[in-house]
């Protein structure tokens, strides 16, 4: 129980062009889903915190024009990178929170996706 | 405001050697604390949890105890395996002052030869 999941796993697009990655939750309701940034060899940071039907919470210096998180129903939300660059170039990592009874989630633990790389050419 | 120190990396073991990882935190509020793992290439795992002080969380052989007076959530194995290569992260989530948010360690890369 508690699979998070996200598409696409990996993305290679040209720079100026955007890009959406989707995370769902497959087997519970996620109130909430946090978005992260990854670089490598380093810990995850922390982008925005969306709850369902509302807009997310940004980050302090993270562009909320430049990534667009729409979190429209109870089990999915998007991360979108608005004309990419080079420097956009990561691993993004989303992850829910939810409680469900059927698979035993528990509150205010995180369920993490498996991730997408972005490379930007 | 909350802040989480692990200890440094990489870590390099044999198989079947003890292994710790130290983990202090500092919070404003009564945190759970988590540990996670990183496997090469994916998101994380949760490992184990503990949601107050003294509590024991524990899962595929390791195991971390809540110690409200040192401030610590150090990660223990008793025996390895290289299987557990890995990265793995502390982390802290303190529902008083920033909901369900983590606050993460640096992590640490630790390797088990065979």
């Amino acid at each position: 129980g508690a699979v998070v999941s996200q598409h696409p796993s990996w993305v290679i697009c040209k720079s100026g062009t955007s890009v959406k990655i989707e995370c769902r939750s497959l087997d519970f309701q996620a109130t909430t889903m946090f978005w992260y940034r990854q670089f490598p060899k380093q810990s995850l940071m922390l982008m925005a915190t969306s709850n369902e039907g509302s807009k997310a919470t940004y980050e302090q210096g993270v562009e909320k024009d430049k990534f667009l998180i729409n979190h429209a129903s109870l089990t999915l939300s998007t991360l979108t990178v608005t004309s990419a660059h080079p420097e956009d170039s990561s691993f993004y990592i989303c992850s829910a929170t939810g409680y469900d009874l059927g698979v035993r989630t528990e509150k205010e633990t995180q369920y993490f996706g498996p991730g997408t790389r972005l490379l930007v050419l | 405001g909350n802040s989480v120190t692990q200890m440094e990396g990489p870590v390099t073991l044999s198989e079947e050697a003890f292994l710790t990882i130290n983990c202090t935190y500092t919070a404003t509020g009564y945190p759970s604390l988590f540990w996670y793992v990183q496997y090469p290439g994916e998101g994380l795992q949760l490992l184990l949890k503990a949601t107050k002080a003294d509590d024991k969380g524990s899962n595929k052989g390791f195991e971390a105890t809540y110690r409200k007076e040192t401030t610590s959530f150090h990660l223990e194995k008793g025996s390895v395996q290289v299987s557990d290569s890995a990265v793995y992260f502390c982390a802290l989530s303190d529902q008083e002052t920033s909901g369900s948010r983590l606050t993460f360690g640096e992590g640490t890369q630790l390797t088990v030869n065979p």
